[in-house]
């Protein structure tokens, strides 16, 4: 248990839909990553935020949205999903990115 | 526009041998060098770092070299264990900036 927390571990959802990913950053951690990894593709950067604040943005496309909350648990939220958006849904979170980030399991996400 | 590239999807490595996993960058930005070990359904671990004021760093069976002028680094695992088996990502950052860049990932497997 790396202790970033991503919820859920799969979905399934048709085109068009919309879902929200969750994301518990590990105790202590003000940062959290979201990045996208699509079938041979690498970690593609999606966007951070520091201590509920937007940090920086990565390619994010117009139909995805992030937040991080008070208690500093972070939301992606994807609507109007497409066939191209099934991919694998990674959180990471980090205090001082020394050591680089600590990851989350992922979410599966299947778009169908 | 790959900034960090990893040019050898997979690599298979005889037990006890030397593994070298390759990766290259473009941005001369780039301060910071991490390599990230990645099993199935799991998310990336952090497994060694190196800044750019160095050449190489070592930690265990892990050795990473840099090699600034050709924009080139390269993690040595000596000698290989049959639990090396994963996919290896390259990750760097530029100064100032939290956000890592990823390559696409090098498959490691070790033949026992």
């Amino acid at each position: 248990d790396s202790g970033v927390t991503q919820t859920p571990k799969h979905l399934i959802t048709a085109t068009g839909q919309r879902v929200t990913l969750r994301c518990s950053p590990r105790s202590g951690d003000l940062s959290v990553y979201w990045y996208q990894q699509s079938l041979d593709q690498g970690l593609q950067f999606l966007i951070q935020y520091y201590n509920g604040e937007e940090r920086a943005k990565g390619n994010i496309l117009e139909r995805f949205s992030a937040q991080q909350f008070p208690d500093l648990h972070s939301e992606l939220n994807l609507s109007s999903l497409e066939l191209g958006d099934s991919a694998l849904y990674f959180c990471a979170s980090s205090v001082d990115n020394n050591y680089g980030y600590t990851f989350g399991s992922g979410t599966r996400l299947t778009v169908v | 526009d790959q900034q960090v590239k990893q040019n050898s999807p997979s690599l298979s490595v005889q037990e006890g041998r030397i593994s070298i996993l390759n990766c290259d960058y473009t941005n001369s930005m780039f301060d910071y060098f991490l390599w990230y070990k990645k099993y199935p359904a799991e998310g990336p671990t952090f497994l060694i770092s190196i800044s750019s004021i160095k050449d190489k760093n070592e930690d265990g069976r892990f050795t990473v070299f840099l090699n600034k002028s050709a924009k080139h680094l390269s993690l040595h695992i000596v000698p290989s264990q049959p639990g090396d088996s994963a996919v290896y990502f390259c990750a760097a950052r530029g100064f100032g900036n939290e956000k890592l860049t990823f390559g696409t990932g090098t498959r490691l497997t070790i033949i026992p």
